[in-house]
């Protein structure tokens, strides 16, 4: 398969606990973006990388929030001491520039 | 912020149905797109478009870059069940000096007619 890989697909874990996902996008992309959507609304932007670079970043990404894309190849985001308002499902996407974005399946998020 | 008005939220569909649906800023995009998404997965891109003015089939859906460049609409053909799902419309924009951000409608739930 040869599409976006997000693993794990599903995670439960108590509020207060740190987690971390995991991004692998299309080999030959060199963007790549976290998305996080809750129910009934689109995805909302948090960060891409151009390659290893993170160019940008949402408000929406709070200081308990970091990712790194170290080789410019996978991505991790991390969340520490997680809160009931971070249940959400995580997208991942890649891209060539600046064209059509292909997601991952999402990382679903529940906090306890 | 940038906002995305999509519209309708909501319809119902008869298989063999022509459905459309349209996306709408205050702002000028650079790029639109749009996607479907099922229960549980990530978005899946249908068509991008990348011109002012374009039209772009894919199979039964045709989709078009408004000429204004703040509009784009999305059509399906003859729709059959698994056309069920949601469509979000999405756009690139400059805006605020933004290179990344890919801002996303609220979506339009296709059902089938009870």
């Amino acid at each position: 398969d040869t599409g976006v890989s997000q693993n794990p697909r599903h995670k439960i874990t108590k509020r207060g606990q740190n987690v971390t996902f995991r991004c692998d996008p299309i080999s030959e992309h060199n963007r790549l973006y976290w998305y996080r959507q809750t129910l009934g609304q689109g995805p909302e932007f948090l960060t891409y990388f151009q390659n290893e670079a993170q160019l940008e970043k949402s408000r929406l990404l709070s200081d308990r929030f970091s990712a790194e894309r170290p080789k410019g190849s996978f991505s991790t985001l991390e969340i520490q001491r997680t809160e009931q308002g971070d249940s959400a499902m995580y997208l991942c996407a890649s891209s060539l520039w600046q064209g059509g974005l292909f997601f991952g399946s999402g990382t679903q998020l529940s906090v306890l | 912020g940038q906002q995305l008005n999509q519209s309708p939220q909501s319809m119902f569909i008869q298989e063999g149905e022509d459905v459309s649906m349209n996306c709408t800023s205050s702002s000028i995009f650079n790029t639109w797109l749009w996607y479907k998404q099922d229960p549980g997965e990530g978005p899946v891109l249908l068509i991008a478009l990348y011109k002012a003015g374009e039209l772009t089939s894919n199979g039964r859906l045709t989709a078009q870059f408004g000429i204004t460049r703040k509009d784009s609409f999305l059509n399906i053909s003859a729709s059959i069940p698994s056309d069920v799902g949601i469509y979000f419309c999405a756009g690139h924009t400059n805006y605020g000096g933004s290179q990344g951000n890919l801002i996303f409608g609220k979506g339009t739930k296709l059902s089938v007619k009870p």
